[in-house]
């Protein structure tokens, strides 16, 4: 079964930094697209960037570039999102997604989705 | 950037019923580009249409997607009580993926 398993919920303090995880089973990690969608608490879908785990190859949204820091590790088929400095304007539900890009089946979409993690910045 | 626009903000209708939503872009993007999902509350969102047309895996055929140029629709034939929820549209160009805000489908 192809899936995504993130990390558990995170509680911060402004100005703190985090690291929360995203790990994929059940197909070949390096080879797929994964990326970061944001939910803002009532809100709609944002979407953050994405990374390529066999090359490393990052893209991020011009909304998010210099906000966010995307990474992953293929020996471990785990990709990262990480804030330096966090705001309270950052709380959200993080979701990690596997892209697809795909001319052959002409498939452009997030087709397998990780279950979330809350983040909560607040004094 | 393209810009997406959805309608209505709000659709209530009863099980059995024939649901259409609309996704409207700001400019013209390529059918293979704009995707379909699905959110119900408390879970992460479900891929249902890729390509504008096509389903994605175990998705049920009373969901079908059409449209092309700057306008796509997704249409439930006869709403089930478990389709109720939120539906994003989702364009891809050049490395950048956007949402649209959602159409809510509730129980009428």
């Amino acid at each position: 079964e192809v899936q995504l398993v993130q990390s558990g919920a995170e509680v911060k303090k402004p100005g703190e930094s985090l690291k929360i995880s995203c790990k994929g089973s059940g197909y070949r990690f390096p080879s797929y697209w994964i990326g970061w969608v944001r939910q803002m608490p009532g809100k709609g879908l944002e979407w953050l960037g994405i990374i390529y785990p066999g090359d490393s190859d990052t893209r991020y949204s011009p909304s998010f570039q210099g906000q966010v820091t995307m990474s992953a590790d293929k020996s471990i088929n785990t990709a990262y999102l990480q804030w330096s400095s966090l705001k309270a304007s950052d709380t959200a539900i993080y979701y990690c997604a596997r892209h697809r890009l795909s001319n052959e089946d002409y498939n452009y979409s997030l087709d397998v989705w990780g279950q979330g993690t809350t983040v909560t910045v607040s004094s | 950037e393209i810009v997406l626009t959805q309608s209505p903000d709000t659709l209530s209708l009863s099980p059995g019923e024939r649901a259409t939503l609309s996704c409207r872009a700001s400019q013209t993007i390529r059918n293979t580009y704009l995707a379909w999902y699905q959110q119900k509350p408390g879970q992460a969102p479900r891929l249902l249409i890729y390509g504008a047309s096509s389903r994605a895996t175990g998705i049920p055929d009373r969901f079908s997607g059409g449209g092309s140029g700057t306008d796509f629709t997704l249409t439930i034939s006869r709403l089930e009580p478990e389709d109720f929820g939120v539906y994003y549209c989702q364009q891809y160009g050049s490395f950048l993926f956007t949402f649209g805000p959602g159409t809510k489908v509730d129980i009428k």
